[in-house]
């Protein structure tokens, strides 16, 4: 069965600093990923997907992230940190790929906090 | 665009009372999701239906009802609310299954 792992529940970074948030998933066939970003008292928005078409995939509000095979992860980054990415980040694996039924696996979620 | 509408925002319950939460969507997607969120725990799915007329059990089902009652609405039904219950709900919606999934606001229950 599939799973995620997200590791750090917290991350603080300075305003202008490289954001890192780091997932790793076990999966037996590829898998399609996605990360998610959570505002306070908000629901979940879609920040980017990998669906196999290339390894390096761009989102909204600058993120960004690579999905590595062979070390089964797929690290959510961006360059410059803003104070406006301050939310709770969360990465997900679909469920059962190419099967007959199946959802969205999520890790347990990171929150970024940036500090002026 | 709506896109997925969950009512109630907020709701207080008495232990042992029932309730339904609400939800539809307006993206024509076949697949519906319940979700539960909790501090330190990620997003538990609790049900969901993958086309009209289907429903299954996710991980955390117990104490919980479905009913996908045509392709836009997909509700969850609690019979006798339990303090065990009090959470934060999100519904979403995808176009199919594995696909990415739009959600609701949430639904903020607190049973006491």
């Amino acid at each position: 069965a599939q799973s995620v792992t997200q590791l750090g529940s917290h991350v603080s970074v300075s305003e202008g600093a490289l954001v890192l948030l780091r997932c790793n998933y076990s999966s037996s066939v590829p898998p399609y990923l996605f990360w998610y970003v959570q505002y306070p008292n908000q629901g979940l928005q879609l920040l980017l997907k990998y669906t196999s078409a290339a390894t390096l995939v761009k989102g909204i509000n600058g993120f960004e992230a690579e999905f590595k095979k062979s070390e089964t992860s797929f690290h959510l980054t961006k360059p410059s940190a803003h104070m406006s990415d301050a939310a709770e980040y969360f990465c997900a694996v679909s469920g059962r790929y190419g099967g007959s039924q199946g959802n969205l696996i999520f890790g347990k979620g990171t929150k970024l906090s940036v500090k002026p | 665009n709506a896109g997925v509408t969950q009512t109630p925002k907020f709701q207080v319950l008495k232990t042992g009372q029932s309730m339904t939460l609400q939800c539809a969507q307006d993206m024509n997607h076949n697949s519906m999701y319940w979700y539960r969120q909790d501090p330190g725990m990620g997003l538990r799915l609790i049900y969901y239906s993958a086309s009209e007329g289907t429903t299954d059990k996710g991980e955390v089902p117990n104490g919980y009802n479905v009913s996908r009652l045509n392709k836009r609405e997909f509700s969850l039904r609690l019979e006798s609310a339990a303090p065990s219950q009090t959470s934060v709900y999100f519904c979403a919606s995808s176009v199919s299954e594995n696909t990415e999934a739009f959600f609701g606001q949430g639904t903020r229950l607190t049973v006491v």
